[in-house]
């Protein structure tokens, strides 16, 4: 079993809906990475959370640290963001900020 | 800013084949990384480094060597190419695990 569960692995959704991909996690974290990577192949840092909830623009993670879950949220989709979106730990163990463990990642397709 | 610059895009190689897979960042992180991404696995951890002069293995590292002479540039190499190199590369800086990544654009490798 992964350290990091992403689901759904694809998601299927209509210009405007309200989308949520989770991201379960097994090992104490002193971080959490939401990153997206669009089909052009580069990756983007969207968030680092340690607690609690963020927003930018129309995207909002939050992180559950007790039950070891996050989830990222996107309002009013837009196919502008259909792309791998990929959740990624720094276990506690590691304070060393190179030893990301990550999730297979959330194909999002967001259909006009 | 540059950010994190990846060198080649693509490359074609010969099984047993060497070559240099060129990172560099203009940020002055201390942290850098280098990842592959295969179907279905995610991005996995090869080697990474905390600082100049200091370099470790990670998930994945049989097959690649680093160095980090310097503080902006982290080569990987692959001394004798073999087809379960081929993959998607992608070097990463961080300026320490509780702040955000920076990826390099990916470098697509397959081995003949």
């Amino acid at each position: 079993k992964n350290e990091v569960e992403q689901s759904p692995q694809n998601l299927t959704a209509q210009e405007g809906e309200f989308i949520t991909i989770n991201c379960s996690y097994s090992v104490g974290i002193s971080a959490l990475h939401w990153l997206q990577q669009h089909p052009g192949g580069g990756i983007v840092s969207l968030f680092m959370l340690s607690s609690g909830k963020k927003k930018h623009g129309r995207l909002i993670a939050t992180i559950n640290i007790q039950e070891k879950h996050s989830s990222l949220h996107i309002t009013a989709s837009h196919p502008r963001d259909s792309a791998v979106y990929i959740c990624a730990v720094l276990p506690q163990a590691w304070t060393s900020g190179s030893r990301l463990t990550f999730g297979e990642g959330t194909q999002l397709t967001v259909n006009p | 800013n540059a950010g994190v610059t990846q060198t080649p895009k693509f490359q074609v190689l010969k099984t047993g084949q060497s070559m240099t897979l060129q990172c560099a960042q203009d940020m002055n992180h201390e942290y850098m990384s280098w990842y592959r991404q295969d179907p279905g696995m995610g991005l996995r951890l090869i080697h990474y480094s905390v600082g100049a002069g200091i370099t470790d293995q990670g998930e994945v590292p049989n097959g690649y060597n680093v160095s980090r002479s310097t503080t902006e540039d982290f080569p990987l190499r692959l001394l004798s190419a073999a087809p379960s190199q081929t993959s998607v590369y992608f070097c990463a800086s961080s300026y320490a695990g509780r702040y955000g990544y920076t990826f390099g654009s990916g470098t697509r490798l397959t081995v003949v």
